[in-house]
Formats: C-alpha cells, sequence, structure tokens
C-alpha cells in the first residue's frame, strides 16, 4: 500500500539554526511533491511544490530537495525563527483504485526556541 | 476572494443525531475533498470529488456521505454520529492537476458526546 511517512516526534532547534524535516514514500511514482505549514487551529497551507527532475528548489529561507531514487524529500529551513515553529506536512498526488487522490504524511511539528 | 469556507467552526453532536458539515469554494476548482484530523494520525481523506456529480471515497470513507450537485459546494453528512467521529474535519479545493496547490477551509471542530 502507499504510504508516506514524516517523523512523528517534534523537531526543537534554536533559533538561526537551521531545521530540516524529512518525508519518505513508498509504493508511489510522483511527478511532483507537496510541502505545507499547519499552525494551530488552522487549515494547511501551501509553501512549496518540486517535480521529480528538480533536486533542488528555493523559495526565501525554505529549501526542498526531492530524490526519487531514495523516495524521500528534504525540507530546510535556514536561519530559522520562532514564527518559524509549526507543524509541517509533504503530500503526493497518487493514482489508486478508481482515481487521484492527494494525500499527505502525519506531519512533524517543529518548535524553534530563542 | 473567500477562498474556502467551512462552517460551522464548532458543533457538539449527541451521539446517533445526524448533521451537515458546509464547504464552498469560489475558484472554481473542480477537485474538492474532505479530510479529519486526528492526534497523531494526521490528514485522512474521507471523500473526495473531481467535478460536479463525480464522487469517490477517500482512506475513512464509513459513516460519512457527500454528495457535489455544484462546482462550488461539498457538503459532508453524518448519518447517525458516533464518538469516534469527535476530531477536526477540513475541506480543500483544488485544480484537477497533480502540479496545483491545495486551499484548505479553517476548519471544523466537531465533538460527538
Amino acid at each position: 500500500s502507499q504510504k508516506i511517512e514524516q517523523n512523528s516526534e517534534a523537531l526543537n532547534i534554536q533559533e538561526g539554526k537551521t531545521a530540516t524535516l524529512t518525508c519518505n514514500y513508498t509504493n508511489y511514482s510522483p511527478a511532483y511533491l507537496q510541502w505545507y505549514r499547519q499552525d494551530p487551529g488552522r487549515g494547511p497551507v501551501f509553501l512549496l511544490l518540486i517535480r521529480e527532475n528538480e533536486k533542488e528548489k528555493r523559495k526565501e529561507r525554505l529549501k526542498v530537495t526531492f530524490d526519487t531514487t531514495l523516495k524521500q524529500s528534504l525540507f530546510h529551513i535556514t536561519a530559522s525563527q520562532p514564527a518559524d515553529s509549526a507543524t509541517y506536512l509533504c503530500a503526493l498526488w497518487g493514482a489508486t483504485g478508481g482515481g487521484n487522490k492527494l494525500t499527505f504524511g502525519t506531519g512533524t511539528q517543529l518548535k524553534v526556541e530563542l | 476572494n473567500a477562498g474556502v469556507t467551512q462552517t460551522p467552526k464548532f458543533q457538539v453532536l449527541k451521539t446517533g443525531q445526524s448533521m451537515t458539515l458546509q464547504c464552498a469554494q469560489d475558484m472554481n476548482h473542480e477537485y474538492m475533498s474532505w479530510y479529519r484530523q486526528d492526534p497523531g494520525m494526521g490528514l485522512r481523506l474521507i471523500h473526495y470529488s473531481v467535478g460536479a456529480g463525480i464522487t469517490d471515497q477517500g482512506e475513512v470513507p464509513n459513516g460519512y456521505n457527500v454528495s457535489r450537485s455544484t462546482t462550488e459546494d461539498f457538503p459532508l453528512r453524518l448519518l447517525s454520529a458516533a464518538p469516534s467521529q469527535t476530531s477536526v474535519y477540513f475541506c480543500a479545493s483544488n485544480p484537477l492537476q497533480e502540479n496545483t496547490e491545495a486551499f484548505f477551509g479553517q476548519g471544523t471542530r466537531l465533538t460527538v458526546v
């Protein structure tokens, strides 16, 4: 069966450091992988999308890598700030059964401390 | 531009009651979906729709019904609420291509007692 796995343990880092979050998947052959941010009590908000032929994508302090051989994406936040504290989810489109579905990982909670 | 609007924001039901969670989007998106989010379980897909008149089941469809009579609206019906349906429900919409972002509503926190 298709699975998307993220580290369920919270990641605590100090302000100014780089946070790295991992997303691993099995039984997918995705053309695209997405990352979202979710704050408590709110719906997820889209951050970045990376294509299978893109090794790396950047947006301001965010960097995403996509390794289709390892079936893994890494999400980096450089010069992290307390405002970056949130849960980060990766998501993939998968064709299972009768149609395409957008499936999310369980998310990793990031806490940036002063 | 309102995006995706969910109502109500909070709801308490008694076991056995039925109710409908409303979801509307004003972006003319073909694809709409419902997720539930529980601690430690992430977002789990309940039902989804690729256009008016077309719906399909997701990962956890039991106890829920949906319909899609218009592009804009995608209501989720709980037929006979159970405590196991206590959760936060999110509606999302996006264009029907893999390279597009999903837009989420603010969520409905449902408690079944």
